[in-house]
């Protein structure tokens, strides 16, 4: 069945410096959605991709949908300790069903 | 406008028993999904309801149904608990326009199966 991998798992970083998390589908996708949660947190929604190739931004975030539609990435420049947490990917393949990814985890020092 | 509610927050359950969850959207929002969270498994997705009806399922057992009720409010229900259902519970309600969605997940019910 469809697969989706995120690395890395982690990531520590020093506050200041650029993060970025990859999300590989073993399955085309039709759209992919990125979410955040905080320690202790629900879920929130950041973005959805659908374009082959599409890029979004969102402030300090990056977002890109791979031109196969199998891969994205989310780029966070300049981190801040408020960036802490962890980031899925979640992806869904024609006729499929919708799947995460594991996560990356994100430490930011000050 | 008010968030995602869930209720229960928390809830204890013995192996065998069955269970109810309730989650109310967003007003006007008319998308519900359910969502299973465990440390092992991860975020894994249950179901999505729009407009009373079942649009998609995860591959979740059949002891695991929902439904949705005219005003969007939706339950879910797990018939003869397991241990390893013990997990976080989250809904999102959504709303979709023209190439652009709103989701908000609700703060979830922790389930503990004993």
């Amino acid at each position: 069945g469809q697969q989706v991998m995120q690395i890395p798992q982690y990531q520590h970083v020093q506050e200041g410096e650029d993060f970025t998390t990859y999300c590989n589908s073993s399955t085309t996708l039709s759209n992919i959605q990125w979410y955040k949660q905080r320690p202790g947190g629900h879920p929130v929604f950041l973005i959805q991709l659908v374009k082959s190739g599409e890029v979004k931004k969102q402030k300090r975030l990056t977002f890109q949908f791979g031109e196969a539609k199998k891969n994205s990435s989310l780029h966070i420049t300049a981190t801040q300790t408020t960036d802490v947490g962890t980031y899925f990917c979640a992806g869904i393949g024609h006729g499929q069903n919708f799947v995460f990814g594991p996560g990356t985890r994100l430490s930011v020092l000050p | 406008k008010a968030g995602v509610t869930q209720t229960p927050r928390y809830l204890i359950k013995t192996r065998g028993q069955q269970v109810t969850l309730s989650c109310s959207p967003i007003s006007g929002h008319r998308s519900v999904s359910w969502y299973q969270q465990t440390p092992g498994q991860g975020l894994q997705f249950l179901f999505e309801y729009f407009s009373e009806t079942q649009r998609n399922k995860g591959n979740f057992p059949g002891r695991f149904s929902g439904r949705q009720f005219s005003n969007s409010r939706s339950e879910m229900n797990v018939s003869t608990l397991e241990l390893g259902d013990s997990a976080l519970y989250l809904c999102a309600s959504s709303w979709t326009t023209s190439g652009s969605i709103e989701q908000y997940f609700g703060p979830g019910t922790r389930l503990t199966v004993t």
